[in-house]
């Protein structure tokens, strides 16, 4: 079946710009995982969709951040105002809510804030 | 806070030679353990993962890992490089609870030398 996609898969934008990344799980997975990756660095966890429950917040690292998820299907990740501390590959995974379940990850969108 | 370290950020190994890429996690818990891969402009791909089963994990692409309580690590290994194993490697842990958000390592650049 189809795996996690995200659009767009880059976008340039310039500072003090907002910008909506979108992604779409995989069919059935009812949990749904935002990532950060900056250039040369590990993955930075951004927030966390469960079916109806309310999202763990707790990696955003900022209020430009925001993101919101439509019962178990599309998110969509928002950052308002852009910086140029904003520039990385924005991930998405989900998965199967079960113990130690896989993550399947998306290819990513590449932003860039000039 | 759970962290994953992951001892060298470049490495090179010839071809045909031993894999070993060095992950120690900090957990005050038996954690979940996951070894992902990611190749040049691509999303990342799980390789294996431990889940409080048998100890030596053996994942795809003749990649395995060895979960030990007492070193903390979870080191990746493979007897013979192959060309098309170049990419960069993470090591991720995961919460037991909650969000079970991956907190991963710096991740490790493997190069493949003819």
């Amino acid at each position: 079946g189809a795996g996690v996609s995200q659009s767009p898969s880059n976008k340039v934008t310039e500072k003090g710009k907002d910008v909506e990344l979108r992604c779409d799980p995989i069919s059935g997975h009812t949990a749904l995982y935002w990532y950060r990756q900056r250039l040369g660095q590990g993955l930075e966890f951004l927030i966390y969709f469960q079916g109806n429950s309310a999202p763990d917040k707790s990696g955003l690292p900022s209020d430009r951040f925001s993101a919101e998820r439509t019962g178990e299907s599309v998110s969509t990740l928002t950052i308002q105002r852009t910086q140029q501390e904003d520039s990385a590959v924005y991930l998405c995974a989900s998965s199967q809510r079960r113990d130690g379940e896989t993550q399947y990850f998306g290819p990513g969108t590449r932003l860039l804030v000039l | 806070a759970q962290s994953v370290t992951q001892l060298g950020s470049h490495v090179s190994v010839s071809e045909g030679a031993l894999v070993l890429l060095r992950c120690n996690y900090s957990s005050s818990v038996p954690p979940y353990l996951f070894w992902y891969v990611q190749y040049p402009n691509q999303g990342l791909q799980l390789l294996l993962k431990y889940t409080s089963a048998a100890t030596l994990v053996k994942g795809i692409n003749g990649f395995e890992a060895e979960f030990k309580k007492s070193e903390t690590s979870f080191h990746l290994t493979k007897p013979s490089a192959h060309m098309s194993d170049a990419a960069e490697y993470f090591c991720a842990v995961s919460d037991l609870q909650g969000a079970q958000k991956l907190v991963f390592g710096q991740g490790t650049r493997l190069t493949i030398n003819p």
